[in-house]
């Protein structure tokens, strides 16, 4: 029962163009979504987050968008560089217990 | 530099074999965590440490086991019980006082049982 879905498992985005990573939920009790990203065989690093008060954050290039009706949440990157070559990951965790529940991830690829 | 130290980065057991990979931490963290990491899917929890000598089980601790004897060590044996060890091994943090929910990550251990 996969409660966190990332449903495109790779994309692939023109360098300066807008990339945009899509993630879907499936708890209501979730009121804390993260982003992460991962080179290989390295750990994933801390992008961005967003709680379910907001419906939007920003942190330079980076925007999370949360729609909360839809259960769905967003991560744009614009522009998309080719150190943005990566795979992202989204987490949420419901605030009372801190656990964090991770799609399986989406591979983007930045052409030159 | 503060962050998390994963050991051996690459190791290879046979069947039958148990093995620890190590996590140290020198964030001065609270919490500890370990994930496995399967292709195509997201991070699945194996243990997690809030504390000082208490630990509590995540989703798939079967076939594992931790200890939590100092608060920046956090070792994982993976044992002969665990049917399908082969995996990237991940550690991370969190600093419970912050409020926030974001994990600082080792760079990981990938494990290869032949």
């Amino acid at each position: 029962d996969q409660q966190v879905k990332q449903n495109s498992p790779s994309l692939s985005v023109q360098e300066g163009r807008i990339s945009i990573l899509n993630c879907d939920y499936t708890n209501s009790m979730f009121d804390y979504f993260l982003w992460y990203k991962k080179y290989p065989a390295e750990g994933p690093t801390f992008l961005i987050s967003i709680s379910s008060i907001k419906d939007k954050n920003e942190d330079g290039r980076f925007t999370v968008f949360l729609n909360k009706s839809a259960k769905h949440l967003s991560l744009h990157i614009v522009p998309s560089q080719p150190g943005d070559s990566a795979v992202y990951f989204c987490a949420a965790s419901a605030l009372s217990n801190y656990q964090l529940i991770w799609g399986a991830g989406t591979k983007l690829i930045i052409k030159p | 530099d503060g962050g998390i130290t994963q050991s051996p980065k690459y190791l290879f057991r046979k069947e039958g074999q148990n093995v620890t990979l190590s996590c140290e931490q020198n964030l001065n963290h609270d919490a500890m965590y370990w994930y496995r990491q399967d292709p195509g899917q997201g991070l699945r929890l194996i243990y997690y440490s809030q504390i000082v000598n208490d630990f509590q089980k995540g989703d798939i601790a079967e076939g594992y086991s931790v200890s939590r004897e100092k608060k920046e060590s956090f070792p994982l044996t993976v044992t002969s019980a665990q049917k399908n060890p082969t995996a990237f091994y991940l550690c991370a943090s969190r600093d419970r006082g912050s409020g926030a929910n974001v994990l600082t990550f080792g760079a990981g251990s990938r494990l290869t049982v032949l």
